[in-house]
């Protein structure tokens, strides 16, 4: 089955400076790759996806990109501002009959101010 | 629309006891999905249904977990007899289909504490 590797686990940064965020895959039959913000006590919500015909997508300050051939995919944030502290989860939806996506770890992104 | 529903939202019992978890879906989605969250293991996939069908349940972690839907718009995760290793949020999920770019909309989670 798919495996989704996430790095880091936690990510402290400044405010205005920008965040990174990297995850790779195992199956190369993935397609779509959901990003979700988990603020604390609240529950997973989706800030941004991309399927795998696109490099690269973008929204105000987040952006994903995706690397088909390595097998991995990024979360951009720029310009972090506190409201972006949080848990955040890729996911990959593999193939196979069943698209049951398989979620990273999650990092812990601190913004201080 | 509410989105996903889920009860309680707390729930502490004790070791051995049998606990109960609730989801109501989206209403006209037809995938739903119960996690697991805990800091050792993150979230972890229990139970996939589709169309009040069960798909794939092989993140159950044992026979004590048991999950239905005996309609769309109901589902229950139960644990009988509860551990104290079973402490966690757990969430519900729904999606609208069982296609390839479904975004999974949560509930708000039940935070379990079995003492």
């Amino acid at each position: 089955g798919e495996n989704v590797e996430q790095h880091p686990s936690t990510l402290s940064v400044q405010e205005g400076d920008s965040a990174v965020i990297k995850c790779t895959y195992s199956d190369s039959a993935s397609n779509y790759f959901p990003w979700y913000k988990q603020e604390l006590g609240k529950r997973p919500q989706l800030i941004i996806d991309i399927r795998s015909n696109v490099g690269e997508k973008k929204d105000q300050r987040i952006a994903v990109t995706l690397n088909k051939t390595a097998k991995h995919f990024s979360l951009h944030i720029t310009e972090t501002q506190p409201e972006d502290s949080a848990v955040y989860f890729c996911a990959a939806n593999a193939s196979g009959g069943s698209y049951i996506p398989t979620f990273g770890r999650g990092t812990s992104l601190i913004v201080h101010p | 629309d509410a989105g996903v529903i889920q009860s309680p939202r707390h729930e502490v019992t004790e070791m051995g006891q049998e606990v109960t978890l609730r989801c109501k879906p989206i209403s006209g989605h037809n995938s739903l999905f119960w996690y697991r969250q805990t800091m050792m293991r993150g979230l972890e996939l229990l139970i996939y249904f589709n169309n009040n069908v069960p798909i794939d349940d092989s993140g159950m972690p044992e026979d004590r977990f048991s999950a239905k839907m005996p309609n769309a718009s109901f589902s229950t995760l139960k644990i009988q007899p509860s551990e104290p290793r079973d402490s966690a949020v757990y969430f519900c999920a729904s999606s609208w289909g069982a296609g390839r770019y479904e975004v999974q909309f949560f509930g708000p989670g039940t935070r379990l504490t079995v003492l």
